[in-house]
């Protein structure tokens, strides 16, 4: 099972709004909405931040939001914030009944 | 408050087993799915398996079926990791997380997350 493929990684100016992508196969994100994204501060344990392709838990800000085309999922940040530089990652159920992480993102508020 | 508390790091040399663990509290343990993920240094998140603490169903990504063992204690909340002879690329931060899911219990996404172990291997 191969890794989901993100770019490498994504950066904007404070207020500005970024996309970072995750692509995958008919046999992970193309045949489930079981999509979710991970943000990751260093030296910390990651963080849910959608879950279901596109929802928001409670507690995490409205700035995030998620989509799903195909075998692509996306997560965008609206606004940027210094407090978004991190690392993001996504995952997906899988039709072998396992989970695949996406390779990570790193975002940058320059 | 759903929490998940993993043990600490630990320092191992070649060829020696080791059994890390993660304790539930503040829910349910046995009816949630506890996965396991890997970080090696500077690299990314790779999913490893996942438990059913309340009948011990256990899947396992094919990258790491036979090189790790997952069990589970449901009578003290607490999921285990464990290596039976480590390796040096073993070395790595490992996350235990809920899976949390609405219509298939395996299904689902991972909150939360426990604060890490990591497990250092070296001569």
């Amino acid at each position: 099972q191969s890794a989901l493929t993100q770019p490498a990684s994504v950066s904007g100016s404070p207020g500005q709004s970024i996309t970072i992508s995750c692509t995958g196969t008919s046999s992970d994100v193309g045949s489930y909405n079981y999509v979710s994204w991970y943000q990751q501060h260093p030296g910390k344990a990651p963080k849910l931040m959608i879950y279901d392709v596109s929802n928001r838990p409670s507690g995490v800000s409205n700035r995030f939001s998620g989509s799903k085309s195909g075998n692509t999922a996306s997560l965008t940040i609206s606004g940027l914030q210094a407090e978004d530089e991190a690392d993001y990652y996504c995952t997906s159920y899988t039709t072998s009944s396992t989970y695949v992480f996406g390779t990570g993102t790193t975002v940058t508020v320059v | 408050e759903v929490q998940l508390v993993q043990s600490g790091a630990e320092v191992k040399k070649p060829g020696e087993s080791l059994k890390i663990s993660c304790k539930g509290s503040g829910y349910s343990f046995s009816v949630y799915w506890i996965g396991w993920v890997r970080q090696m240094p500077g690299k990314g998140l790779e999913w490893m398996g996942s438990i059913y603490p309340g009948d011990s169903d256990t899947r396992y990504s094919p990258s790491f079926q036979g090189q790790v063992t997952i069990s589970a204690d449901k009578s003290i909340n607490t999921a285990y990791l464990q290596w039976s002879s480590l390796k040096a690329s073993d070395t790595a931060m490992y996350y235990c997380a809920r899976l949390i899911a609405v219509t298939d219990p395996l299904k689902g996404w991972f909150d939360p997350w426990g604060q890490g172990a990591l497990v250092t291997v070296s001569s």
